[in-house]
């Protein structure tokens, strides 16, 4: 399968507690983009990735997610001191460099706050 | 601002009927992309259809078809002879090309084709 992957797919966890996902592009795409979406909603941005260098982040990513692309491969986002407003899904998606190009989205990871 | 309105929070159709989808959009950039994308129930987004902002000129793909007119900030998206498997969340979305190439997502429609 050459698509978008993404690890766990379901993820629970207590309040304060650190999560951290992961995301495989396809082999070929050097941009990843993190989205969150949440229940009845269009996914947001939250950051993507040219190759390893992080070029846009939005003011939705507060200082308590950090996410890496160290060798612009695979990419991980981390959300420390989780809260329930953490709680939805959050989404991987990669695509070339071309502008406009479409995104490839993956399954997401749902994240659960208790 | 970057922005994209779908008016139309739910829509149910019966099988077969034609179904148009709205979205407004709203953009500071000269060039950018607009997208169609599908999320069925398994909740998986897939890509549907992209446009730019210098073709305006509209087109069939098998029972897809789009509208896009520059001058009312539309894209509009039909389904044509609707199916129970189109049953799913349509997102449109905006890729401005010099103000950050991420995209920004409507709200969605649930659209419902009912047998």
């Amino acid at each position: 399968d050459t698509g978008v992957s993404q690890n766990p797919r379901h993820k629970i966890t207590k309040r304060g507690q650190n999560v951290t996902f992961r995301c495989d592009p396809i082999s070929e795409h050097n941009r990843l983009y993190w989205y969150r979406q949440t229940l009845g909603q269009g996914p947001e941005f939250l950051t993507y990735f040219q190759n390893e260098a992080q070029l846009e982040k939005s003011r939705l990513l507060s200082d308590r997610f950090s996410a890496e692309r160290p060798k612009g491969s695979f990419s991980t986002l981390e959300i420390q001191r989780t809260e329930q407003g953490d709680s939805a899904m959050y989404l991987c998606a990669s695509s070339g460099q071309t502008p406009g190009n479409e995104q490839f989205f993956g399954p997401g990871t749902r994240l659960t706050v208790l | 601002a970057q922005k994209v309105t779908q008016a139309q929070t739910e829509i149910s159709v019966v099988e077969k009927e034609d179904v148009t989808l709205d979205c407004v959009y709203e953009t500071r950039d000269t060039t950018y992309y607009l997208f169609w994308y599908k999320q069925p129930p398994s909740g998986e987004l897939v890509f549907l259809i992209r446009r730019n902002s210098f073709d305006e000129q509209n087109e069939i793909s098998g029972r897809y078809s789009w509208n896009f007119q520059k001058s009312t900030s539309s894209f509009n998206f039909t389904i044509t002879a609707s199916q129970v498997v189109d049953s799913a969340v349509y997102f449109c979305a905006l890729s401005e090309v010099f103000y950050g190439q991420n995209f920004v997502f409507g709200p969605g429609t649930r659209l419902s084709a009912l047998p």
